[in-house]
């Protein structure tokens, strides 16, 4: 069956450093790759999302995604994050079905 | 651990019919989002509920209502049905809703529906 998995449930960093959330998935067919952002008390909100073509994605808010079609990977980075850049963060992948990840959630402190 | 029910799973109509579909929160959350994710698209936001009152609301069509229970289960009726509601509609759960509480956010399996 396919699934999803983000490396890490918490991550904490300062300000200014660099962020990278692990994404895996588990289905050898095409597949459709999505980032969201969930902030405190408000609903999802797509980062960004790959479909096909060049591997690097850029999505809003500074945030990018490189997908390795090679290790079924697709994380997210993000060079400088920021105190608002606090949130749950969902891999998702559209292959077979539709799938979320479990999440990941970024404390960023000031 | 118990996580999200959705039904039914999947769930074929035609046009112009009503549906129901429901979502059973994991125990103890008390806010409950909904979301259409239609062929080849990422999901879309619905609506949201806590404690029994809508939070925020999306792009839900007027045709469509929805409501948070006493149980905090969430219904959503879609009535006079499209073809383009044939759709994958997932629920998610979540405790708290203050925006200094972090709401970590669990996905249902989804409801598939099809309308013909």
């Amino acid at each position: 069956a396919q699934s999803v998995s983000q490396h890490n449930h918490h991550v904490i960093l300062s300000e200014a450093a660099s962020l990278e959330l692990g994404c895996n998935y588990s289905y050898g067919g095409t597949v459709n790759l999505f980032w969201y952002v969930q902030y405190p008390g408000q609903h999802l909100q797509l980062l960004l999302k790959y479909f096909s073509g060049d591997p690097l994605v850029k999505g809003i808010k500074g945030f990018e995604a490189e997908f390795i079609k090679s290790k079924f990977s697709f994380n997210l980075r993000k060079p400088s994050v920021q105190w608002s850049d606090t949130a749950e963060y969902f891999c998702a992948v559209n292959g077979q079905n539709f799938v979320f990840g479990p999440g990941t959630r970024l404390s960023v402190l000031p | 651990a118990a996580g999200v029910i959705q039904s039914p799973r999947h769930l074929i109509k035609e046009k112009r019919e009503t549906a129901t579909l429901k979502c059973y929160p994991i125990p103890r959350h008390d806010t409950v989002y909904w979301y259409q994710q239609g062929p080849g698209q990422d999901p879309q936001f619905l609506i949201s509920f806590y404690e029994k009152m809508q939070s925020d609301k999306g792009s839900i069509p007027d045709r469509f209502s929805a409501q948070q229970f006493s149980d905090y289960h969430s219904e959503l009726n879609m009535s006079s049905l499209e073809l383009g509601d044939s759709a994958l509609y997932f629920c998610a759960s979540s405790l708290g809703l203050a925006a200094s509480s972090y709401n970590e956010q669990f996905f249902g399996p989804g409801t598939r529906l099809t309308v013909l």
